[in-house]
């Protein structure tokens, strides 16, 4: 069952774009949303994260918007580079530290 | 400070064969987590242990699947007999203590053929 949706599976933007990655879930125990990013061949590493008690988390050109109501939350990667090309992923975090990820995103930045 | 280091990187079997996989977490980390990673998916979680003790293993399919940590430290994931399905890359990964940021080693691409 999958319990973190995410959209698109793919895009592609322009160097200096705003990149959007959507996600959405449907267990409310979820207490803690982290993005990870993941280069080929290499394992993912923590990009972002966000309590939801939290609306907003800004951390360089990475911002994560949080609707607790709606149960969504999303990733805009702002001016985005050439080297932000990667898959992006997001999940959810039980109580744990037991992550359910989302399907992944895959970003290519044409320059 | 060295990272998740996982070993071998790529391996190719015929199915019904058996595999082992091995990780060591980095140093001082009490938990270690084994994910599977289909091609096109994100990262599922296999098995979770703090120190040596297994915290949740509810998606590992015990009929084939098994790991172990000795010692609280390494550990090795093994599959027997392999099936087809179980073409992917299996990632460790580890964290100070429960609730912290979890760290990824760069994976396990395993190929049955």
């Amino acid at each position: 069952q999958q319990q973190v949706k995410q959209s698109p599976q793919s895009l592609i933007v322009q160097k200096g774009g705003i990149s959007i990655i959507n996600c959405a879930y449907e267990n409310t125990a979820f207490d803690y949303f982290p993005w990870y990013q993941q280069f080929p061949g290499k394992g993912p590493a923590l990009l972002i994260a966000i309590r939801p008690d939290v609306s907003e988390k800004k951390e360089g050109r990475f911002t994560i918007s949080f609707n607790k109501s709606a149960k969504q939350f999303s990733l805009h990667i702002m001016d985005s580079q050439p080297g932000d090309s990667a898959t992006y992923f997001c999940a959810a975090r039980l109580g744990g530290n037991k992550l359910t990820f989302g399907g992944g995103t895959r970003v290519l930045v044409k320059p | 400070e060295a990272g998740v280091a996982q070993s071998p990187r790529y391996k190719i079997i015929e199915k019904r064969q058996s595999v082992a996989f091995w990780c060591n977490p980095i140093s001082g980390h009490a938990t270690l987590y084994w994910y599977q990673q289909i091609l096109g998916q994100g990262p599922k979680l296999l098995i979770q242990f703090q120190n040596n003790g297994v915290v949740d293993d509810s998606q590992l399919p015990k009929d084939r699947f098994s790991a172990e940590r000795l010692k609280g430290v390494d550990s090795t994931l093994k599959i027997q007999p392999a099936k087809l399905e179980d073409s992917a890359v299996y990632l460790c990964a580890s964290s100070w203590r429960l609730a912290y940021e979890q760290y990824f080693g760069p994976g396990t691409r395993l190929t049955v053929t």
